[in-house]
């Protein structure tokens, strides 16, 4: 059974700050690892995919990389900024039709 | 255009009541999703549909009945509500055969159960 971890649970950062955001999965045998942004009583907006033979994710600031043999996922934040401050989700995309297993999520907060 | 569009956005009744929830995607994908996300915000799948067919149905109560009338559309009902059910339900989409491709998730629909 796929378990998804995030660390840490929450992150309070000051503008302008790099940062890290880390995920870790139990079962290797995922087909992709995708990255979520929550803002409160909102949806999920997704903001990387990486397939599971891919290695590295890239949108703008924001970069995603995967290491399927340690079951580690992380998302780089560069130069964070407050509109950033959201909850990140990760999940990992089983061999099943759209099963995603969810982590608890990191709830971040960018303070000017 | 919204992407993945639910309704209600909220809802509030009391244990017992029968409510459904609608979800419309006009993104052309094949496959469609409930997803559960409870107090503590843990989202956990409860359906999957592609092309009208269940795929997933993830131990939850048979008082659950999703039904896909087309491949756009994927509606929840729910019967004799109880307070456990409090939840915010979201519903998502994809569009990747029999894989999980990016899943696109609608705004969600608070349910309250008093």
């Amino acid at each position: 059974k796929q378990e998804v971890t995030q660390i840490p649970a929450a992150l309070s950062v000051p503008e302008g700050e790099n940062l890290v955001l880390n995920c870790s999965f139990t079962d290797s045998a995922i087909y992709n690892l995708q990255w979520f942004r929550q803002d409160p009583g909102k949806g999920l907006t997704s903001l990387l995919l990486i397939q599971s033979s891919q290695r590295e994710q890239t949108s703008g600031r924001l970069n995603a990389s995967l290491d399927k043999s340690s079951g580690r996922s992380t998302l780089y934040i560069a130069a964070s900024q407050p509109g950033d401050s959201a909850t990140y989700l990760c999940a990992a995309g089983g061999t099943s039709y759209g099963k995603l297993t969810f982590g608890q999520g990191t709830i971040l907060t960018v303070h000017p | 255009d919204t992407a993945v569009s639910q309704t209600p956005k909220y809802l509030v009744t009391q244990m017992g009541n029968d409510k459904s929830i609608k979800c419309e995607q006009n993104l052309g994908h094949d496959t469609m999703y409930w997803y559960k996300q409870d107090s503590k915000k843990f989202l956990k799948i409860m359906f999957s549909y592609n092309n009208k067919e269940l795929i997933i149905n993830e131990t939850v109560p048979n008082r659950f009945s999703p039904k896909s009338p087309d491949k756009a559309h994927l509606n929840l009902h729910i019967n004799s509500l109880e307070l456990g059910d409090s939840a915010v339900y979201f519903c998502a989409s994809s569009q990747a055969g029999g894989r999980p491709g990016e899943l696109f998730f609608g705004e969600g629909s608070r349910l309250t159960v008093l």
